[in-house]
Formats: C-alpha cells, structure tokens, sequence
C-alpha cells in the first residue's frame, strides 16, 4: 500500500485558473507538509500542518492554500496560477516536525 | 532559506566504488537526515542522526556528523548503479523545521 499518495500526477493548465493538488497518507502521521521543487531541484517548505497549528513559510504567495479536511489529508490549492508556479509539488507526513519525512510522488504542474 | 550545503554538486564513479557527499549548514540542529531522489520520484528517507551522534550505518550507508564543524558526509560503499540519483542532506532545528541543501547527483556507471 503507498503511504503517502498525490492525485494529479501531471497537471496542465493555463494561466490564472484556480487548481487543487490532493494528498493522503495512511501512516497514521500527525503532521502533514507541502514542498515545492524548482526546476533547479531546491526544495523549499510552503507549509507544515497538524491538527493543531498551521505553519506557513512567509514566503509563500497567499494564492496558496491548504485544506485539510482530516487527518489523513492535506489537499494544496492555487488561485490565479503564474507562470512562475510550474513547478513539482510533494506532500510528505511525518510521526512528528523532527523526524524523516515521508514523501509523496509529487504533482509536476505545467502552467501555460 | 537554505541551510545545507551538499558537496560535490555531481560525482560520477564506477560500480564497485565508494561515493561520498559532504554537507556543510550554518547554524546549529537538532538532527540532519539524508534523502534520495530517483529522477522523477518523490524523496526516499535514508538516515536520520542526532546532533549528539557521530556516526550511523544504515546497510551500505555510513553517515558522520561533526557539530563542531557544522558539517556531515553521507558514503555509500560498494555502489551499484541502482544508487544512482540525487542526495540531499536536511537539517531540523528547533523549530522542527526541514531545510534541505541543493543535492548532490550520483552516477554510477556499471
């Protein structure tokens, strides 16, 4: 069974539509994160969520936003995609913020 | 921002030889974990050590860690083509926060 899933995979789109990146773990972790990787491979944290506190990188535009409707989901959308945002998104969960991570496939989004 | 530094930015070795990657960081850690990444995969956890550890093996895989230097080598012994991919070192402070270096692309060559 794969323990931490993402649906879509590829995602194209074009410029200024809204679009949603799903994820679900079945580790039974409580704190779940979104990485974005450039396409010089530097991973960079956006968010780190548990059922207690929501943690954003400061950096990250608010057109991003998490939801989670429980524990085992963390699903990443994106108002008025940029150009700038094609990129690979991973999820990942963790048994705690210190421990290894376990990832995701990753979502490789293509913004025209 | 960015804390580790991996070095070198690409190593290519044979099959059968050993391959070490540095990480330099900046400030201080609670733990520094290792990742692999196959082309067009997601992040594989490899080995988590403690600021208060030296060293760990995990198979292949020896990991040191010195704090005073700010600074760990990942070596993988006895490579296989099959090692090849990208490995990055990430710190956690105490804030809980993992921030990874630039990775370090393995080849090994059969």
């Amino acid at each position: 069974d794969t323990a931490v899933s993402q649906t879509p995979k590829y995602l194209v789109t074009q410029m200024g539509n809204d679009k949603s990146i799903k994820c679900e773990q079945n580790l039974g972790h409580d704190t779940m994160y979104w990485y974005k990787q450039d396409s010089k491979k530097f991973l960079k944290i956006m968010f780190s969520y548990n059922n207690k506190e929501l943690i954003i990188n400061e950096t990250v535009p608010n057109r991003f936003s998490p939801k989670s409707p429980d524990k085992a989901h963390l699903n990443l959308h994106i108002n008025s995609l940029e150009l700038g945002d094609s990129a690979v998104y991973f999820c990942a969960s963790s048994q705690e913020r210190g421990a290894g991570r376990f990832f995701g496939p990753g979502t490789r989004l293509t913004v025209l | 921002s960015q804390q580790g530094e991996e070095d070198p930015q690409a190593l290519s070795i044979q099959e059968g030889e050993n391959a070490t990657m540095n990480c330099s960081y900046k400030t201080s850690i609670n733990n520094l974990q290792w990742y692999r990444q196959n082309s067009g995969r997601g992040l594989v956890h490899l080995i988590l050590i403690r600021s208060n550890e030296r060293e760990k093996h995990s198979g292949r895989l020896r990991v040191t860690l010195d704090t005073s230097k700010k600074s760990s080598s990942l070596l993988i012994t006895a490579s296989r083509a099959a090692d090849t991919a990208s490995y990055f070192c990430a710190t956690v402070g105490s804030q809980g926060n993992l921030i990874f270096g630039k990775g370090t692309k393995l080849s090994v060559k059969p």
